[in-house]
């Protein structure tokens, strides 16, 4: 079965620090990735997506992610954290093989202090 | 704007009531979807289209039906609402097939089963 697992459902960090959000998916052919995030009330923003070629891809806000096959993770980065960017965050994963259907996994909540 | 367009945006329905989730979309776009989310659960996938006169099932159908009399519009029909079916409601459009286009999506709809 084809499954989108982001291991953390909370993660609180200070303003200026690093952010890192993991995510691994399970799914039978080269996957198309995504990362979006969510303010509170709002709807779906995306942050970056994946599709081939350079496995290092960069975002919008300073955002980037790194596709590893071997891993079969796509693990979302910022060097520094601003507190707009506390919001959720949602991996999401496509493939030929699911018809394109766009599978999420269940969301990381970023909190920033200041 | 090229998109989709959602309605409503918000409704309080009573249970057991019918109700229609408009979406329409402007970019001719083969695919369409939707989705709801619920707190810690990510987006799950509730019927799908892939093409104009086709429909399938998603990883949660019950209790929703949807058409796709035409490639703009795919609303979603609650026959007989129940409390369960709270949820925040997202129609979403993808070229994927023709052109590695990615996904777009609504606004979403906010919908409440009293």
């Amino acid at each position: 079965a084809q499954s989108v697992t982001q291991p953390d459902i909370h993660i609180t960090v200070s303003e200026g620090a690093s952010l890192e959000l993991r995510c691994n998916y399970s799914y039978g052919a080269t996957p198309y990735l995504f990362w979006y995030v969510q303010s509170p009330g709002q709807g779906l923003q995306l942050l970056l997506k994946y599709f081939s070629g350079d496995t290092l891809v960069q975002g919008i806000k300073g955002f980037e992610a790194e596709f590893k096959r071997s891993q079969s993770s796509f693990n979302l980065r910022k060097p520094s954290v601003h507190w707009s960017d506390a919001a959720e965050y949602f991996c999401a994963v496509a493939s030929l093989l699911n018809d394109y259907k766009l599978s999420f996994g269940a969301g990381t909540t970023v909190t920033v202090r200041a | 704007i090229a998109g989709i367009t959602q309605a409503p945006t918000s409704q309080i329905l009573a249970a057991g009531r019918r109700m229609t989730l408009r979406c329409t979309q402007d970019m001719r776009h083969n695919a369409m979807y939707w989705y709801r989310q619920d707190l810690g659960l990510g987006l799950r996938l509730i019927h799908y289209s892939n093409t104009a006169g086709t429909t399938g099932k998603g990883e949660v159908p019950d209790g929703y039906s949807v058409s796709r009399a035409n490639t703009d519009d795919f609303p979603l029909t609650l026959a007989s609402a129940v409390p369960s079916q709270t949820s925040v409601y997202f129609c979403a459009s993808s070229d994927f097939g023709a052109s590695e286009g990615g996904y777009t999506f609504g606004s979403g709809t906010r919908l409440t089963v009293v």
